[in-house]
């Protein structure tokens, strides 16, 4: 079945420094979404990549979808420790179900 | 308010018995899943549902059984047959489906004993 495989599992920053968080699937996706868990929540959307190549931002935030759309990444900007949390990834591929990575948590020190 | 209520937030049973988790949303939304997470894993597909009356097994249901009456509404039974039930809990909803936007409850721990 598709497997969405996400790297590094864990990453510990001091506040200040930058992040990046990688998502790879063996299939082409059609869409790839992000997602943000804090301790003890529940996963928050972030945002939707669907187009070849697609840079977002949010404010520190940004995504990047591959020009193959089988890869994606979050990168931030200057961590806060309110970026602490597990970032999931979760992609599509056509005709199937979205499938979330094992998440990448981050660890931010102040 | 507009969301996705799970309850309990935390429960404790004794292993052999079953025990089902409840999950009702206001968004009007078509598709419900369930998820299941253990502590610093990802989210597994347990089941889902994309319209009243149908659903389908994810990639873990076996040990688990839910149902789809109404359109708010998709709770989880654990059963006694599920091998590994002490995990956390997420249900969630979108429109019409995985290309849309996945709003998550606020998740029900579950602890056998």
């Amino acid at each position: 079945g598709q497997q969405v495989m996400q790297i590094p599992q864990y990453q510990h920053v001091q506040e200040g420094e930058d992040f990046t968080t990688y998502c790879n699937s063996s299939t082409t996706l059609s869409n790839i979404q992000w997602y943000k868990q804090r301790p003890g929540g529940h996963p928050v959307f972030l945002i939707q990549l669907v187009k070849s190549g697609e840079v977002k931002k949010q404010k520190r935030l940004t995504f990047q979808f591959g020009e193959a759309k089988k890869n994606s990444s979050l990168h931030i900007t200057a961590t806060q420790t309110t970026d602490v949390g597990t970032y999931f990834c979760a992609g599509i591929q056509e005709g199937s179900r979205l499938t979330f990575g094992e998440g990448t948590q981050l660890t931010v020190n102040p | 308010d507009g969301g996705i209520t799970q309850s309990p937030k935390y429960l404790f049973r004794k292993e052999g018995q079953n025990v089902t988790l409840s999950c009702e949303q206001n968004l009007n939304h078509d598709a419900m899943y369930w998820y299941r997470q253990d502590p610093g894993q990802g989210l597994r597909l347990i089941y889902y549902s994309q319209i009243v009356n149908d659903f389908q097994k994810g990639d873990i249901a076996e040990g688990y059984s839910v149902s789809r009456e109404k359109k708010e509404s998709f709770p989880l039974t654990v059963t006694s047959a599920q091998k590994n039930p002490t995990a956390f809990y997420l249900c969630a909803s979108s429109i019409s489906g995985p290309r849309n936007t996945i709003y998550f409850g606020e998740g029900s721990w579950l602890t056998v004993v």
